[in-house]
């Protein structure tokens, strides 16, 4: 069983059209995390959220809207894409805030 | 200047050989994580540590708190270790702040 899944692991979508990638964790964690990683391979993070409350809010635009429907899931939603939301956006899970982070496998997003 | 800084940015090993990648930061931290990226994208998280030395197989990880400074050392290398390897801080609280990864090739 997959510790860490996002769906979906591609995405191709025309400019400002909305989209969704989902995350589900079954490790029984308190924490999920989204970080963003460019075409320099350089990851950051956007958002955090333990026990569903977000703890973490890094400077992205309005545009990404984490929701946390209860602690297993961490789904982001991207309103009006542009071009520069084209990377490779990885969840992560960890058991609290100060523990060891389990990735998932990627969502890769290409903005036409 | 980055708060993490790792080197080489780029490594290239024959098979058998001891590789160290290097890892420097500038800010205070409460841990220090090492992760590797696999050519296929994947992310897997190898260590955790805070201080000293941890060792998983072939995997040696140490940290030295005063100098800001960690290194990740592979035992007789491998062409399947051929992957991004990425330093990663955490000055407090949660979030994590990231190298720029070094890329690790290891030929037969």
């Amino acid at each position: 069983d997959t510790a860490v899944s996002q769906t979906p692991k591609y995405l191709v979508t025309q400019m400002g059209n909305d989209k969704s990638i989902k995350c589900e964790q079954n490790l029984g964690h308190d924490t999920m995390y989204w970080y963003k990683q460019d075409s320099k391979k350089f990851l950051k993070i956007m958002f955090s959220y333990n026990n569903k409350e977000l703890i973490i809010n890094e400077t992205v635009p309005n545009r990404f809207s984490p929701k946390s429907p209860d602690k297993a899931h961490l789904n982001l939603h991207i309103n009006s894409l542009e071009l520069g939301d084209s990377a490779v956006y990885f969840c992560a899970s960890s058991q609290d805030r100060l523990n060891i982070q389990y990735f998932g496998a990627g969502t890769r997003l290409s903005v036409l | 200047k980055n708060e993490v800084e790792q080197s080489p940015q780029n490594l290239t090993a024959q098979e058998g050989e001891f590789i160290t990648i290097n890892c420097s930061y500038s800010v205070g931290i409460s841990a220090l994580h090492w992760l590797q990226q696999h050519p296929g994208g994947g992310i897997v998280s190898l260590f955790m540590l805070s201080s000293g030395k941890k060792k998983h197989g072939r995997l040696i990880a140490t940290i030295n708190i005063q100098e800001k400074h960690s290194s990740l050392h592979i035992t007789a290398s491998h062409p399947r270790d051929s992957a991004v390897y990425i330093c990663a801080v955490r000055p407090s609280g949660s979030r994590l702040t990231f190298g720029e990864g070094t890329q690790l090739t290891v030929n037969p």
